[in-house]
């Protein structure tokens, strides 16, 4: 079946870039989702990209896409302490009704 | 504002205490669905429902029922709670079951 992992942990001193890396299985995802989860919130779409895009930019955020190895990542320029948080990288397969596919979140810690 | 709300935000029962955690939206969205989350796990689907009176099981929905009498809500019952289902509940809908999924604030159970 369809699995996305993620490293758990990741720390960066704050105007550093941050990288936060993502896997998944499936081939035929047709969008791959970045959420970020605050500290006693909810999960928020941060970006998407298409699987026909190899990079989608948005202000301080990056997303980069390599289908041929199934490798995700979202690079975040000059990281600051509110971008302290859980970051999910998430796959929407293209199998019918299968419901989005979650990896276990990264904790993105800012050093200051 | 469009938006997905749970309630209570925060519930500490005793075991065998049926509870019910509500969770309304007011996007007209047909996919509905209830995660728990508990450290390490990431985010584990316990039931989802693609209509009104549809409703199927995810990857946990042992001690848990839902059901889905009208669009907007999506109450996620705990007949019996137990110290295992002590976790932080998100309620998700989206228009289709893959696609982007907005999520709730969260609610926190513990069962003592």
């Amino acid at each position: 079946g369809e699995d996305v992992e993620q490293s758990l942990f990741l720390s960066v001193r704050e105007g550093d870039s941050s990288v936060i890396n993502c896997t998944y299985t499936d081939s035929s995802s047709t969008y791959l989702y970045w959420y970020k989860q605050e500290p006693g919130a909810g999960l928020q779409l941060l970006t998407y990209i298409f699987s026909n895009m190899d990079m989608k930019q948005d202000q301080r955020l990056t997303v980069l896409l390599n289908k041929k190895d199934k490798h995700l990542s979202l690079r975040i320029a000059d990281t600051q302490t509110g971008d302290s948080a859980i970051y999910f990288c998430a796959e929407r397969p293209n199998s019918g009704n299968t419901p989005l596919v979650f990896g276990k979140g990264t904790r993105l810690s800012v050093i200051t | 504002e469009a938006q997905v709300t749970q309630n209570p935000r925060y519930l500490i029962t005793v075991t065998g205490k049926k509870l019910t955690v509500t969770c309304s939206q007011n996007m007209n969205h047909e996919y509905m669905s209830w995660y728990r989350q508990d450290p390490g796990l990431g985010l584990r689907q316990i039931y989802y429902s693609m209509n009104v009176e549809v409703t199927d099981k995810g990857d946990v929905p042992e001690g848990y029922k839902v059901s889905r009498k009208e669009k907007r809500n999506f109450p996620l019952i705990l007949e019996s709670p137990s110290p295992n289902q002590t976790s932080l509940y998100f309620c998700a809908s989206s228009f289709g079951s893959n696609t982007e999924a907005f999520f709730g604030q969260g609610t926190r159970l513990t069962v003592v």
